[in-house]
């Protein structure tokens, strides 16, 4: 099983600032599959970054995908107040697709 | 568009066993696998297995293996989640997801969850 670990566990900043979350995992992630989503209290997760660097359908390009192999990294570059969030990666390499255990960016 | 619309809201009681449902529209029920991932009070999200409403086929995480099981009926677009012999760290929100696109993509539309609490 492929263990993912992001960091920090939160990040506080304030809007207008660059957040950079990391995600590593244990074992290669073949084909680079690893994804970010964002999540809101009360809500279920919403895909922002697939193949560690593609956005899906209507994710500002504000952020934007890195990393290969066991290092990854989540980029927004200049929070809006609606970015304050949760975010977890996951591999969907190889089964079990494991979620990393998140990082929360909150309000400076 | 597409729509996943789950069951609602269970309480149940330890030992017991807790069928989920997930039904599906606006999009070709067999062409696109479905995952089920669960997410405790507070905590993050854990995955727990994927099925291909085509022909059936599941894959479980080993934590759930011997307690879960995930079918799909095509004639009503609908998949669900049993998960047997209940305990109180059960409880959670269960969510179904459709993978973004067909073959190997990640999860892209959510039910809505459904709360399951377990307690005596």
């Amino acid at each position: 099983e492929i263990v993912l670990t992001q960091s920090p566990g939160t990040l506080s900043l304030s809007p207008g600032e660059r957040a950079t979350l990391s995600c590593r995992a244990s074992q290669s992630i073949s084909s680079n599959y690893l994804a970010w989503y964002q999540q809101k209290p009360g809500q279920a997760p919403r895909l922002l970054i697939y193949g560690a660097s593609s956005r899906a359908t209507g994710i500002p390009d504000r952020f934007s995908g890195s990393g290969s192999g066991t290092d990854f990294t989540l980029t927004v570059s200049g929070l809006e107040p609606e970015d304050f969030a949760v975010y977890y990666c996951q591999q969907y390499g190889s089964s079990p697709f494991t979620f990393g255990p998140g990082t929360k960016v909150d309000i400076k | 568009q597409v729509l996943l619309v789950q069951s609602g809201a269970e309480v149940k009681e330890p030992g017991a066993s807790v069928k989920i449902s997930c039904k599906a529209s606006g999009f070709t029920f067999t062409s696109y696998f479905i995952h089920w991932v669960r997410q405790a009070p507070g905590q993050g999200l854990e995955w727990m297995g994927i099925i291909d409403p085509s022909g059936g086929s599941t894959s479980y995480a080993q934590k759930f293996q011997d307690r879960v099981t995930m079918t799909r009926d095509t004639s009503t677009s609908t998949v669900y989640m049993e998960l047997r012999g209940l305990r109180s760290d059960d409880t959670a929100v269960y969510y179904c997801a459709r993978v973004y696109y067909g073959g190997n993509f990640p999860v892209g539309y959510w039910g809505q969850g459904t709360l399951v609490i377990v307690s005596s």
